[in-house]
């Protein structure tokens, strides 16, 4: 099946500083990707949707100053917490549709951010 | 709006027993159902899914049906191996682009041998 790749996979930092997190589709061009925050015992929530070289759809609630997302080719998205703070630490999971399987989402393996 | 309700683990078993992951569903309209499933370290994956009523997804054992009348998408296998160990998830999609997936918030399966 298709490959997400999700980069890092866990990174700790101070508060205040900013974070980038890379999702790439190895084997297939990504026309759509998402990006899911998961918190403890509870549901995948959608961030926001993006599309190449377009703006990104982000959810009710989420701000869009705060997580920047950039999908500046058909296999990378990159989503950036900006001035993190502890309560931006989470589980964050991208995913994306794309090639002969547009109905089907393919995950990355998520990135967990502690932010101290 | 949508959403989804899936049973609360951790389920633990031992190897060979008979699995049940209940899920249920709201929903407007006829959603499509899946079950995902996170290995360890892993992104998730799609096990199996359903986009009509009385459909049956099956996959490595695993099955689920499409139960309109219960709004139900229960997960079963008959033998679990260690394997098996994971998280499921059980979601549904409004839409037949999947661009938009609502999922429940996990189930933890462990497999003792």
């Amino acid at each position: 099946g298709a490959v997400v790749s999700q980069h890092p996979s866990r990174v700790i930092c101070k508060s205040g500083t900013s974070v980038k997190i890379e999702c790439r589709s190895l084997d297939f061009q990504a026309t759509t990707m998402f990006w899911y925050r998961q918190f403890p015992k509870q549901s995948l929530m959608l961030m926001a949707t993006s599309n190449e070289g377009s703006k990104a759809t982000y959810e009710q609630g989420v701000e869009k100053d705060k997580f920047l997302i950039n999908h500046a080719s058909l296999t990378l998205s990159t989503l950036t917490v900006t001035s993190a703070h502890p309560e931006d630490s989470s589980f964050y999971i991208c995913s994306a549709i794309g090639g002969g399987t547009k109905n089907i989402q393919y995950f990355g393996a998520g990135t967990r951010l502690s932010v101290l | 709006g949508d959403s989804v309700t899936q049973m609360e683990g951790p389920v633990t078993l031992s190897e060979e027993a008979f699995l049940t992951i209940n899920c249920t569903y709201t929903a407007t309209g006829y959603p499509s159902l899946f079950w995902y499933v996170q290995y360890p370290g892993e992104g998730l994956q799609l096990l199996l899914k359903a986009t009509k009523a009385d459909d049956k997804g099956s996959n490595k054992g695993f099955e689920a049906t499409y139960r309109k009348e219960t709004t139900s998408f229960h997960l079963e296998k008959g033998s679990v191996q260690v394997s098996d160990s994971a998280v499921y998830f059980c979601a549904l999609s409004a839409d037949s682009s999947a661009s938009k997936i609502i999922f429940g918030s996990g189930t933890r399966l462990s497999i003792r041998p």
